[in-house]
């Protein structure tokens, strides 16, 4: 069973530009999130979705954050414009409705930001 | 949400038990005791999850007294391999209306095995 899929695995610019991450999940998994991580911190949710609907935004910076997840399956998570304190890496996660039950997501590889 | 606290760092040596414990006072009696781990440049990955007395799978055991107010993540034999960050979360189980969990990560606990 393939993973959840993220590109690009790196990625660096300058602040005030835009930038846009790209996650797909498992085959069938209904829920998707996106999580920021800070070095040296626990990854933080920022947004979840129910196929297409969000459930919870309400830990993303809207202002400049942005995400969809326009036909249920894959997302894009956008930021414009990028600040110096959004250098994170970007984590997309999954999960199915057996899993949700036993709290278990499965997590990409993650994005990391470097904005200078 | 049920705040954890957790040990920032242990080290061990190969072939050794490893004992993580976390400590969360104020668990619900719906809340469930989840841990993940997290090697460098990847993302979580679900390892055990319990409610009361010792679970145990292929990978670890997990070891949660009558009050429930702390846990013991242990790890048989560990080896170079294992060095990771172990993430302690605490958590109700149910579906959100909507779908899915909302799981909050602490800082975790930075696993450094060595030879």
């Amino acid at each position: 069973e393939a993973g959840v899929a993220q590109s690009p695995r790196y990625k660096i610019i300058e602040k005030r530009q835009s930038v846009a991450f790209w996650c797909n999940p498992i085959s069938g998994h209904a829920t998707l999130y996106w999580y920021q991580q800070i070095l040296g911190q626990g990854p933080k949710l920022l947004i979840q979705f129910q196929n297409n609907g969000v459930v919870d935004d309400s830990q993303l910076p809207k202002d400049r954050f942005s995400a969809e997840r326009l036909k249920g399956v894959d997302s894009t998570l956008k930021i414009q414009p990028a600040k110096l304190e959004d250098s994170a890496v970007y984590l997309c996660a999954s999960s199915s409705r057996t899993s949700s039950q036993r709290n278990e997501q499965f997590f990409g590889p993650g994005t990391r930001l470097t904005v200078l | 949400l049920a705040k954890t606290t957790q040990p920032i760092s242990m080290d061990s040596y190969e072939g050794q038990e490893v004992n993580i414990t976390c400590s969360h006072n104020n668990i619900a009696t719906n809340d469930y005791i989840t841990w993940y781990q997290q090697f460098p440049s990847q993302g979580p990955r679900f390892i055990i999850q319990g409610y009361k007395t010792k679970v145990t799978n292929e990978v670890a055991s997990l070891f949660i007294p009558a009050d429930r107010k702390s846990s013991t993540l242990s790890l048989p034999r560990v080896s170079l391999s294992d060095t990771a960050v172990y993430y302690c979360l605490v958590g109700d189980r149910r579906i959100l209306t909507g779908g899915g969990n909302k799981l909050t990560f602490g800082t975790g606990t930075q696993l450094k095995v060595e030879l």
